[in-house]
C-alpha cells in the first residue's frame, strides 16, 4: 500500500464544511483512496472511495488532485456528530481486502 | 441480527487463560477480518479469511488463532493470553475479497492482567 500522510488534528465550526487532506505522493495508477472514520468506542466507519474522478455520497465528496497525489475529503455541513477519527488509505482492489489503517486526522466540531 | 456483531463486549482475563473472541455476520459477506486497536497504533490486521474454510495471517498474528467453518462466524482465539494482548478488537467482514467496504463490529475491549 502507498504510504499516507494526514494532519494529526483538525477542527472545525460546526455547520461550516470539514476539508481533511491527505498525502499520497507514492500511489500506484491501479490504488484506490478510501476513507473511513471512527467515532469514539465505535468501530470504523466506511465513508467513500475513489481512484481519480471525484466522488460524492450522501456522506461526504472526495476530490483527487490530477496527478494523484493527494485527496481531500469534504463534510460540507459538519455536525457535532462528525466528531471522529478520520482516516486516508490507499490500497488496490485486489490485495486480500486488508485494510493498513495509519494514525489518521482527529477531527474535532466545536459548536 | 443485523449487520455484525461481537461477544463480548468486554472482558478481563487472567494472563494464561485461554480465550475466544465471537464474530457473527448475517449479510453472507465472504470475507471476515480481526483487527486490534492499541493506542498510538492505529488498526492491525490479526487474521482474515476471504471464504469459509480459509485463513491467512495479518500483520499481527502471533499468539493468535481464528476458524472459518462456516460464512457467518469468525471466532479469534488466545490460546494463552498474554498482557500485551491488552487491546479493543473489531471484528470487519466485506462482501468479496479485495471489496471496497469493510463493515465493522462494535469491538470487544480485553485486559488481560
Amino acid at each position: 500500500d502507498a504510504k499516507t500522510t494526514q494532519p494529526p488534528s483538525m477542527d472545525c465550526a460546526e455547520g461550516r464544511a470539514a476539508n481533511l487532506p491527505c498525502n499520497h505522493s507514492t500511489i500506484s495508477g491501479n490504488e484506490y483512496v478510501y476513507w473511513y472514520r471512527q467515532i469514539h468506542s465505535q468501530g470504523p466507519q466506511y465513508i467513500i472511495h475513489g481512484l481519480k474522478n471525484n466522488e460524492t455520497n450522501e456522506m461526504a465528496s472526495l476530490i483527487i488532485t490530477e496527478d494523484r497525489k493527494s485527496s481531500t475529503l469534504i463534510l460540507p455541513h459538519a455536525t457535532l456528530r462528525d466528531t471522529a477519527v478520520y482516516y486516508c488509505i490507499v490500497r488496490t482492489s485486489n490485495q486480500g481486502g486488508k485494510l493498513i489503517f495509519g494514525q489518521g486526522t482527529e477531527l474535532s466540531v466545536k459548536p | 441480527i443485523a449487520g455484525i456483531t461481537q461477544a463480548p463486549t468486554s472482558q478481563i482475563l487472567a494472563a494464561g487463560r485461554r480465550m475466544t473472541l465471537r464474530c457473527t455476520q448475517d449479510m453472507r459477506h465472504n470475507a471476515m477480518y480481526w483487527y486490534r486497536q492499541d493506542l498510538g497504533l492505529g488498526l492491525r490486521l490479526i487474521h482474515y479469511s476471504n471464504t469459509a474454510g480459509t485463513t491467512g495471517k495479518g500483520e499481527v498474528p502471533d499468539g493468535y488463532s481464528v476458524s472459518r467453518a462456516n460464512t457467518d462466524d469468525f471466532p479469534l482465539t488466545l490460546a494463552s493470553a498474554v498482557p500485551s494482548q491488552t487491546s479493543v478488537y473489531f471484528c470487519a467482514s466485506s462482501l468479496e475479497r479485495g471489496d471496497n467496504e469493510q463493515f465493522f463490529g462494535p469491538g470487544t475491549r480485553l485486559t488481560v492482567l
